[in-house]
């Protein structure tokens, strides 16, 4: 079985530009998350998507937008870039809720690396 | 605020000393989740803890999950250079008004061989 793809893997891009980012999940996972990690700082959750729908957004501002298609692919934007906005950026998908309130096993894609000059 | 916070943020050993982190919420959860992270990789899953005072063991891990699903912790018995990581709690269930899974800040184990 095909784990989580992520393209591209390394971008660099300069202030002001904008990026998308694409997340191709497990074969029928249809919960695509999406996270943002900088060098000593954990998983900051960008937002959580299910069959199309966000269904969780993280505390990132407008800029950061994201959303998932019928075949549940998923793409994050990111417009006016910031060099803060450098990181890791990993998605990760699962089959989702698992019932009582619990969550499914997350399987995380090898992230696209972004570096904003 | 944070919602799931993971102590210690580092913690370096020597090789064959014991490790532990602990993960806390503030709210009742209906699951707690164990993932690793490789230096330059990206988090695997470890494991699941779903019931109260559920323990779990792999190997030289155990995993275990407070009486009241607020609180967890792994230890790991004996440490090797491969344990070398960071170790993310992630707890599920309804947290700060909404039902998500919420990540740790992670626990940064490094060994001296």
């Amino acid at each position: 079985k095909a784990g989580v793809t992520q393209t591209p893997r390394y971008l660099i891009k300069t202030r002001g530009q904008q990026v998308t980012l694409s997340c191709s999940p497990i074969s029928g996972h249809r919960s695509v998350s999406w996270y943002q990690q900088t060098p000593g700082q954990g998983l900051q959750f960008l937002f959580e998507y299910f069959s199309e729908t966000q269904r969780n957004k993280g505390n990132f501002p407008g800029r950061f937008s994201g959303r998932q298609f019928s075949n549940s692919r998923s793409e994050m934007n990111v417009s006016t870039l910031e060099l803060g906005d450098s990181a890791l950026y990993l998605c990760a998908s699962s089959f989702g809720l698992a019932g009582g309130g619990s969550y499914n096993e997350q399987f995380f894609g090898p992230g696209t690396r972004l570096t904003v000059l | 605020g944070q919602q799931v916070m993971q102590i210690p943020q580092y913690q370096h050993v020597q090789e064959g000393e014991d490790f532990t982190t602990y993960c806390n919420s503030s709210t009742t959860l209906s699951n707690i989740q164990w993932y690793k992270q490789r230096p330059g990789g990206h988090p695997v899953f470890l494991i699941q803890l779903v019931k109260s005072g559920e323990v779990k063991k792999q190997k030289r891990l155990t995993f275990q999950f407070g009486e009241a699903k607020k609180n967890s912790s792994l230890h790991i018995t004996a440490t090797q250079t491969t344990d070398v990581g960071t170790y993310f709690c992630a707890g599920g269930g309804y947290i700060g008004g909404a039902q998500k899974l919420v990540f740790g800040q992670g626990t940064r184990l490094t060994i001296n061989p």
